[in-house]
């Protein structure tokens, strides 16, 4: 069926990088995203991939997708106490409409 | 400024009373969605509209019902809430390529 699976904890250290591991199922998806959650607010787009591709970069952010494997990955460099969030992993399906699945979110903790 | 209302932030209400949560973009998004938010869960679609008068289930709508009667709104309403739909509620509208998502609607149902 239908999943997207992510690890619920990362912790890093202030200035290391941090990467954010995710998997799907569905190897008809088009696109495939990451989202930010800060507390108490709602999520933000942070980047997407179309699922041709095999790497986006913008800015400190880059996106990995390894469609044979399934596996899409968020490196955040230089992480900063700023990046303290959730972070949820979505693929959109080629349904025809508009399903958009998201995983259970990992929530990175940055020390200083 | 673009962006996707929600109202209330914040509601307590008892078992079986009817309510609704509204939902307002200002964007023209087709897409407009609700998903609800629990712990360890995390989002699950309750349905979806793809355009006016167009709407579909996602994986969790039974108790909810949601209208696009106009581009801009999106209610949900829960015609008999139950403690179980006790949650975090999340409107999303987008034009294809990620949602914009408002602020939440913390709901309690005692």
């Amino acid at each position: 069926g239908e999943d997207v699976e992510q690890s619920l904890f990362l912790s890093v250290r202030e200035g290391d990088s941090s990467v954010i591991n995710c998997t799907y199922t569905d190897s008809s998806s088009t696109y495939l995203y990451w989202y930010k959650q800060e507390p108490g607010a709602g999520l933000q787009l942070l980047t997407y991939i179309f699922s041709n591709m095999d790497m986006k970069q913008d800015q400190r952010l880059t996106v990995l997708l390894n469609k044979k494997d399934k596996h899409l990955s968020l490196r955040i460099a230089d992480t900063q106490t700023g990046d303290s969030a959730i972070y949820f992993c979505a693929e959109t399906q080629n349904t025809g409409g508009f399903k958009t699945i998201f995983g259970a979110g990992t929530r990175l903790f940055v020390k200083a | 400024e673009a962006q996707v209302t929600q109202n209330p932030r914040y509601l307590i209400t008892v078992t079986g009373k009817k309510l609704t949560v509204t939902c307002s973009q200002n964007m023209n998004h087709e897409y407009m969605s609700w998903y609800r938010q629990d712990p360890g869960l995390g989002l699950r679609q309750i349905y979806y509209s793809m355009n006016v008068e167009v709407t579909d289930k996602g994986d969790v709508p039974e108790g909810y019902k949601v209208s696009r009667k106009e581009k801009r709104n999106f209610p949900l309403i829960l015609e008999s809430p139950s403690p179980n739909q006790t949650s975090l509620y999340f409107c999303a509208s987008s034009l294809g390529r990620g949602y914009t998502f408002g602020s939440g609607t913390r709901l309690t149902v005692v």
